[in-house]
């Protein structure tokens, strides 16, 4: 299976302060999307990214999310002011570049812990 | 409103016999459908999708796909301890479009 990378593995945070999550998609591919799942509840469409631009984004995507391509290869989704009820997983998902181009693969997650 | 519905469990199944998950969609606009394996913590793992109406097998495997009732299956054969795991059922249009997820149904093999 493909691989998708994502950074850090863990963050803790206080409410209101800033955070920048990172994924390294599957390379060469020109779509990539956010997903967040909060404990015990089902996995969330938050944004989709399509080269360069945002192509879709949900209702939870606000004016606090947002979403970069800092260079070549890596992706970053940042809240600017964290609250209590953005504690969730948040996994980045990439499609492959075999062809199978609905096929989404997931990274490991960042579990984001606001305090 | 787009809703995936999946029956939450937990569902049990003998070790050796066959798991049956059952997913129905709302939007007559999807056309494509997945199966996700997730275990506890970890990040959803790609089973199987299906585009089709009909069965798709890979290995163990077998995805159903009933468009006219907006009904996909998931089974598992020789089920083994190490499917015990919550599937994730998912459906989006073509085109690289987002995926909406049920909640998932938690299987339990038991040995």
């Amino acid at each position: 299976e493909p691989e998708v990378t994502q950074t850090p593995s863990h963050q803790v945070t206080q409410m209101g302060q800033e955070v920048i999550l990172r994924c390294v998609p599957i390379s060469n591919h020109l779509y990539f999307y956010w997903y967040r799942q909060i404990l015990g509840q089902k996995v969330e469409f938050l944004v989709s990214f399509y080269n360069n631009e945002i192509s879709e984004k949900s209702e939870i995507f606000d004016d606090q999310f947002s979403v970069e391509r800092p260079d070549g290869s890596n992706f970053t989704l940042k809240i600017r002011s964290t609250k209590l009820e953005d504690s969730a997983m948040y996994f980045c998902a990439s499609p492959n570049t075999s062809g199978e181009s609905d096929t989404q693969y997931f990274g490991p997650g960042t579990r984001l812990t606001v305090l | 409103q787009k809703e995936v519905e999946q029956n939450s469990g937990p569902l049990s199944v003998p070790e050796g016999a066959i798991a049956s998950l059952n997913c129905t969609y709302s939007d007559r606009g999807s056309q494509s459908f997945f199966w996700y394996r997730q275990y506890s913590g970890k990040s959803p793992e790609l089973i199987m999708f299906i585009y089709s109406n009909g069965d798709k097998e890979d290995g163990r495997f077998t995805a159903q796909l009933n468009k006219a009732s907006q009904y996909v299956s998931l089974l598992i054969r020789d089920s083994q301890p190490s499917d015990s795991a919550t599937y994730l059922c998912a459906a989006s249009n073509f085109g690289n479009e987002k995926l909406t997820f049920g909640t998932g149904t938690r299987l339990t093999i038991i040995p």
